[in-house]
């Protein structure tokens, strides 16, 4: 039972490229959501969907793209990477909504030079 | 809006002493409350979570939290730690309706023997 897979695991990118950060679950869940951690600032919430073609903007949502074209898959693109983008990348689901307790997976490390 | 402080950032305790991780939360309507478990390099786990009912809830791993509405508190404790409780601990709040989950900026605890 996979669960919530996140890919890749680390990645280091040059300021102003792009970049498409995968999840995937194998749970049916209909609720989706992206998170950034960063030191003494707990998760922010990026961007959420409550099911395939519905997406929503969380906390901190400039500077990142989503779409929901699938139950299963729920891909962050950086269109123009900066530093201030340098986090860890949580994915996390739901059956059904964003005050549930969510499915996280193992998280991305994304470094901006 | 709903907010969370977890007013501890870093906490020491001895193998085999109790802990409580304190927990504040402001939200207008009736909270969903969590607590999350994160250990280094991993995604969040989900130790227990109120919604509504017993104000004392019983968690995974030995853990237990109390809801107390007058003072806006969810405090996690555990009468007795074993070492392999060293981690980040969350604290997180929703809400019926609401497809925001909100994240406080965490507890790390070490475990000394």
């Amino acid at each position: 039972n996979a669960g919530v897979t996140q890919t890749p695991k680390f990645q280091v990118l040059k300021t102003g490229q792009s970049m498409t950060l995968q999840c995937a679950q194998d749970m049916n869940h209909e609720y989706m959501s992206w998170y950034r951690q960063d030191p003494g600032m707990g998760l922010r919430l990026i961007h959420y969907s409550v099911g395939a073609g519905i997406t929503d903007q969380g906390e901190v949502p400039n500077g990142y793209n989503v779409s929901r074209s699938t139950t299963e898959d729920f891909p962050l693109r950086l269109l123009s990477a900066a530093p201030s983008q340098t986090s860890v990348y949580f994915c996390a689901s739901s059956p059904t909504g964003g005050n549930q307790p969510q499915h996280f997976g193992d998280g991305t490390r994304l470094s901006i030079l | 809006a709903q907010s969370v402080t977890q007013p501890d950032i870093h906490i020491t305790v001895s193998e085999g002493a109790s802990l409580e991780l304190r927990c504040n939360y402001s939200y207008g309507a009736t909270p969903y409350l969590f607590w999350y478990v994160q250990s280094p390099g991993q995604g969040l786990q989900l130790l227990l979570k109120y919604f509504s009912g017993d104000t004392l809830v019983q968690g995974i791993k030995g853990f237990e939290a109390e809801f107390k509405r007058s003072q806006s508190s969810f405090n996690l404790r555990k009468p007795s730690v074993h070492w392999s409780d060293a981690a980040e601990y969350f604290c997180a709040v929703g809400a019926l309706g609401n497809e925001k989950l909100t994240f406080g900026t965490g507890t790390r605890l070490t475990i000394i023997p």
